[in-house]
């Protein structure tokens, strides 16, 4: 596609329910990066795919945030039993270049997460 | 852990006028700073920057690191009402992911 895409753009849910977003990253993009904005703060790196499979988890907060990524292109992140300092705007962003760059990554219009 | 400072944090000018950005970081095996611009929601890319002293250039837009001070700054000329938005400054150090480490980002307001 154009440029990367992303849904649902708003997210309303209750405390304890799961959610899924998704991401559709630039065609050709093997690169997938997912990051988080809460209130206030800088963005928050989260997980990093290389095609499918992701070396790079460090930035999940707990063991409720879960992501995957299939046929190389779109990816979803999963977070279960959710709290409500989950509530932010969740980025996807993708890159053509594979590590270790340098590079530019483009990022999506983002998920609004609000858990009341 | 790599961090980014960003100064200030928030500036309100007129249009037409001059504004520096700064931000300054710590990185474990620096490899580039990128700087994004943040209206909404999609933070735009910029400008990347991997060597001192070499200034880059988009319009009225500009930019320069400067490894020696660990800092680098974003120029903007003859300021526009469009320029208002959040400036976002990352670093990417040379592990495997390259993922981008952000500063919280310097919002700036254009009035007229």
């Amino acid at each position: 596609g154009a440029g990367v895409s992303q849904s649902p753009s708003n997210k309303v849910t209750e405390k304890g329910k799961d959610v899924e977003l998704r991401c559709d990253p630039i065609s050709g993009h093997t690169a997938l990066y997912w990051y988080r904005q809460s209130l206030g703060q800088g963005l928050e790196f989260l997980i990093y795919f290389q095609g499918n499979s992701a070396p790079d988890k460090s930035g999940l907060p707990s063991d409720r945030f879960s992501a995957e990524r299939t046929g190389g292109s779109v990816s979803t992140l999963t977070i279960q039993r959710t709290q409500q300092e989950d509530s932010a705007v969740y980025l996807c962003a993708s890159s053509l270049r594979t590590p270790p760059g340098p590079y530019e990554q483009f990022f999506g219009p983002g998920t609004r997460l609000t858990v009341l | 852990e790599d961090k980014v400072v960003q100064s200030p944090l928030s500036l309100v000018v007129h249009e037409g006028d001059t504004v520096t950005l700064n931000c300054s970081y710590e990185v474990t095996n620096f490899r580039s700073l990128l700087w994004y611009k943040q209206e909404k929601k999609a933070p735009t890319f910029l400008f990347m920057l991997t060597s001192s002293g070499i200034e880059k250039k988009s319009g009225r837009l500009s930019s320069i690191l400067d490894k020696k001070e660990l800092s680098s700054i974003l120029n903007i000329t003859a300021t526009q009402t469009g320029d208002s938005a959040i400036y976002l400054c990352a670093v990417v150090n040379t592990g495997t992911a390259s993922k981008l480490t952000f500063g919280t980002g310097t919002r700036l307001q254009v009035t007229l």
